[in-house]
């Protein structure tokens, strides 16, 4: 059974770019969590998808935002990039809305220059 | 503002030693999780705990959650070089719903 998958491992832009990040969940997992990593804040939660619809919102400016599609694939988006936005994203899965069991990916590595 | 403390944040051992890591908070989980994170990966899952007074068993590791469920340790016994790496606590809360609440985490080493 294939982990969860994100694309693309790395990525560089330069302040005020926008960026989306994509993440393929377990196949059968309908929950697709997002979170940024970075040294100084360790993990902090940014938003939960199930069934297209998003659950739950961490406290993060509106220049962060994602979707879900139909087939359970999420996408995260950064508009307006700042250098402070430089962090690993992670995207995790879930069988289920609210599911304790999450299954992380590797991340991308975002580098905002 | 930082709901969970996790400590100590580095810990740099001789294979055979054994630590302990410890997560706290001022409010009270409604379950906690430890993970395993290595460089370049994602963490990994290794236990939940949900009921006050737990203990949780993974071979050398010993998982306790406290009984008042705002506290938890994970033991560590006869450390290997194997075990190096982040482990990081994490925990839901009632006011925060369904999300994870992360410790900034423990950067063990492990020497032999």
């Amino acid at each position: 059974k294939a982990g969860v998958t994100q694309t693309p491992r790395y990525l560089i832009k330069t302040r005020g770019q926008q960026v989306t990040l994509s993440c393929s969940p377990i196949s059968g997992h309908r929950s697709v969590s997002w979170y940024q990593q970075t040294p100084g804040q360790g993990l902090q939660f940014l938003f939960e998808y199930f069934s297209e619809t998003q659950r739950n919102k961490g406290n993060f400016p509106g220049r962060f935002s994602g979707r879900q599609f139909s087939n359970s694939r999420s996408e995260m988006n950064v508009s307006t990039l700042e250098l402070g936005d430089s962090a690993l994203y992670l995207c995790a899965s879930s069988l289920d809305w609210g599911r304790e069991k999450l299954f992380f990916g590797s991340g991308t590595q975002l580098s905002v220059l | 503002t930082q709901l969970l403390e996790q400590s100590p944040q580095f810990l740099s051992i001789q294979e055979g030693e054994n630590l302990t890591v410890y997560c706290n908070s001022s409010s009270v989980f409604s379950s906690l999780q430890w993970y395993r994170q290595e460089p370049g990966e994602g963490p990994v899952l290794l236990v939940t705990v949900v009921t006050g007074g737990e203990v949780k068993k993974l071979k050398r590791l010993t998982f306790q959650f406290g009984d008042a469920r705002k506290d938890s340790s994970l033991h560590i016994t006869a450390a290997q070089p194997g075990d190096t790496g982040l482990y990081l606590c994490a925990g839901t809360f009632r006011q925060a719903g369904t999300a994870l609440i992360f410790g900034k985490g423990t950067t063990l080493s492990v020497s032999s």
